[in-house]
């Protein structure tokens, strides 16, 4: 089953723009993955936060998690066409379990 | 470091047929994940592996779906007796060994893409 859901579902911004995809989730976590995924190709992992953390940044991404709100968000700055893929948010649960569990993706379009 | 490969990246198959794919993670990760991704949706687990032993398995691992990680390397999933409803993409992921804690950046390979006709 799913336990994020991502929003938008599709999003379409101009080159040099910033991206900001925003994610659900229902139990409580250990940590929150960010995986981008090319068309038709396999997971690429981008950033992770732990449950104790509130923000984190890797070159031009910046990911924040709520744990109150079971919501995360991840800001892509001065976006790329290379940037357009779908994107996921995962979560592991911890407590004896590693596997992740995804949402259903963003995808994003970046217009040259 | 060559990454995870999957083999093989197609497969097409009749309903009916038993189909088996092959993952082989990154050297000196013991760990193993198989998870399933259908067309618009996130992936979903199936079953993970630490060295040989299989710890954890999704109830979507229906009886038709068994997996092998017989020497703790390379891992096997076969499907018996297939149905429409297993087209799917099959994603294998590996990562190593934990340091402590729950906290796992987990690598993907390509995947096979499963069509059943």
């Amino acid at each position: 089953s799913q336990q994020g859901e991502e929003d938008p579902q599709a999003l379409s911004i101009q080159e040099g723009e910033n991206a900001t995809m925003n994610c659900s989730y229902k139990t409580s976590i250990n940590n929150l993955q960010w995986y981008r995924q090319n068309s038709g190709r396999g997971l690429v992992h981008l950033i992770l936060i732990r449950s104790n953390e509130r923000e984190k940044h890797s070159g031009r991404l910046r990911v924040t998690l709520d744990t109150s709100k079971k919501s995360s968000s991840l800001l892509i700055t001065a976006s790329r066409a290379a940037d357009t893929a779908s994107y996921f948010c995962a979560t592991q649960s911890g407590a004896g379990s590693y596997q992740l569990t995804f949402g259903k993706g963003t995808k994003l379009s970046v217009i040259p | 470091d060559t990454g995870v490969s999957q083999d093989p990246r197609h497969k097409i198959t009749k309903r009916g047929q038993n189909v088996t794919f092959r993952c082989d993670p990154i050297s000196e990760h013991n760990r193993l994940y198989w998870y399933r991704q259908t067309l618009g949706q996130g992936p979903e687990f199936l079953t993970y592996f630490q060295n040989e032993a299989q710890l954890e398995k999704s109830r979507l691992l229906s009886d038709r779906f068994s997996a092998e990680r017989p020497k703790g390397s390379f891992s096997t999933l076969e499907i018996q007796r297939t149905e429409q409803g297993d087209s799917a993409m099959y994603l294998c992921a590996s990562s190593p060994p934990l340091a402590g804690g729950y906290t796992d950046t987990q690598y993907f390979g390509p995947g096979t893409r499963l069509t059943v006709l």
